[in-house]
């Protein structure tokens, strides 16, 4: 399966825009990643699915201030107008079927701070 | 509105057993696929394994096989996670999750609130 790798933690002022990061080992670049988003002590919500050319497909509710690209083996979600409800924690993962055999990863995640 | 209730957990000798259940409602639950994920407190989310929507496939991550079974019983719209041979590495909080789609794995569209299981002497 493939690795995925995400900057530990991220912040930015409210009201500011902050961009996370979810790199695809080269291997798997052009592969599509979902994000999630755990706010402390809650459950993860699902966000949006987002592809190697960018397009992305959000979850039910998700506010249009949430966006998805991508570049290389490099996927994004760009968080504009920052809200106090959105620090928490960040993952980005990946399904994949090898030989019949499926699986999931998720990276290790990235903490998001605002200010 | 799609809700999926986790039950189950508690504190269990390691090389015990524990099953967990979870109670789905608001989707038709025979059409999705469903999944466990857990996270071991303080860390980050770890898939655990995948049922297709009848029941006739099933994939682990490589710590579980062997020792946990997923099972579902779509006439109840109950997901299962037979848990054996229990280690202190499984601690975790066990969430519940659905698949939006309808048949492979893609994402997990909605979460329960997990239920906590404890390995502990």
């Amino acid at each position: 399966l493939p690795v995925l790798t995400q900057p530990p933690s991220a912040s930015a002022l409210l009201g500011a825009s902050i961009k996370l990061t979810c790199t695809l080992s080269s291997e798997h670049s052009t592969y599509t990643i979902e994000w999630y988003q755990q706010r402390p002590g809650r459950s993860p919500q699902y966000i949006m699915k987002v592809k190697s050319d960018g397009s992305h497909k959000k979850g039910v509710g998700v506010p249009d201030r949430f966006m998805g690209s991508s570049s290389g083996p490099d996927r994004y979600l760009t968080l504009s107008n920052l809200q106090s409800d959105d620090e928490g924690e960040f993952y980005c993962g990946h399904s994949r079927t090898i030989d019949g055999q499926v699986g999931y990863v998720f990276g290790t995640g990235t903490t998001v701070t605002v200010l | 509105q799609v809700q999926l209730v986790e039950s189950g957990g508690g504190v269990v000798q390691p090389g015990g057993s524990l099953r967990l259940s979870c109670a789905a409602s608001g989707f038709t639950f025979r059409s999705h696929g469903m999944h466990w994920v857990r996270q071991a407190p303080g860390k980050g989310l770890e898939w655990v394994a995948f049922i297709l929507n009848d029941g006739n496939n099933k994939h682990y991550v490589d710590s579980v096989k062997g020792r946990f079974t997923i099972s579902r019983d779509n006439s109840k719209n109950t997901l299962f996670l037979h848990m054996n041979s229990l280690r202190a590495d499984d601690t975790a909080l066990y969430y519940c999750a659905k698949d939006e789609a309808s048949t492979g794995l893609s994402n997990f569209d909605h979460w329960g609130r997990g239920t906590l299981v404890t390995v502990s002497s």
